[in-house]
């Protein structure tokens, strides 16, 4: 069936450094994505989005990749500081409901 | 405030006992949702509803009630609830815009025992 996917379920970064954070989807019908980041006993938060006809979104300290070709999202912390240590989701909406498609989630670390 | 909030936050409960968690958004949207969370699951869609009245199933429905009378509340309703319904449940909202992200509550964490 179809699903959206996480590459590596933990990542460990140097404080400073830049994180990447993948996500594969399968339903060539997705129009819209979005990151969220969930910290321990808070629901996801919405970092940032991007539509099926952009391959490209920055924000503040973060950018979404989308390639279509290979059904493949990105995540790019710059600069990871503590406070972005929590899990990130990637989801998906391919439809008029709403609904979102959620991949199982990236517990990222980040290292004094 | 404006927002999203659950009730309760924390709620234990037997097996076979009914039990309902609540949900308030002030945004006037739409759009809510129920999701579950369990580890190595991510969020799994329960239900949905575009507006009042108007409840659809998602992915993992069975086991839950739904109702909306009121745009603003979207209460979830376990009738007879069981173990493998332990979970952490999340209430969500959006408006009617196509494609734009769900806020979410801070999460119900249920345990049946």
């Amino acid at each position: 069936g179809e699903s959206v996917g996480l590459h590596l379920p933990t990542l460990s970064v140097q404080e400073g450094d830049n994180s990447i954070i993948n996500c594969a989807y399968s339903n060539s019908a997705s129009d819209y994505f979005i990151w969220y980041k969930q910290e321990s006993g808070k629901g996801p938060q919405f970092i940032i989005d991007i539509r099926s006809n952009m391959d490209k979104r920055q924000g503040q300290r973060v950018t979404v990749l989308l390639n279509k070709t290979v059904k493949h999202l990105s995540l790019q912390i710059a600069a990871t500081q503590p406070g972005d240590s929590a899990v990130y989701f990637c989801a998906e909406n391919s439809g008029s409901a709403r609904q979102l498609t959620f991949g199982s989630g990236t517990q990222l670390t980040v290292l004094p | 405030d404006a927002g999203i909030t659950q009730s309760p936050r924390y709620k234990i409960t037997e097996t076979g006992r009914q039990v309902t968690l609540m949900c308030h958004q002030t945004w006037s949207h739409s759009y809510m949702f129920w999701y579950r969370q369990d580890l190595g699951h991510g969020l799994r869609l329960i239900y949905y509803s575009a507006a009042a009245d108007i409840t659809d199933k998602g992915e993992v429905p069975d086991g839950y009630v739904v109702s909306r009378s009121k745009t603003e509340n979207f209460p979830l309703t376990l009738e007879s609830a069981t173990r493998s319904q332990t979970s952490v449940y999340f209430c969500a909202s959006s408006d009617m815009r196509l494609n734009t992200e769900a806020f979410f509550g801070q999460g119900t964490r249920l345990t049946v025992v």
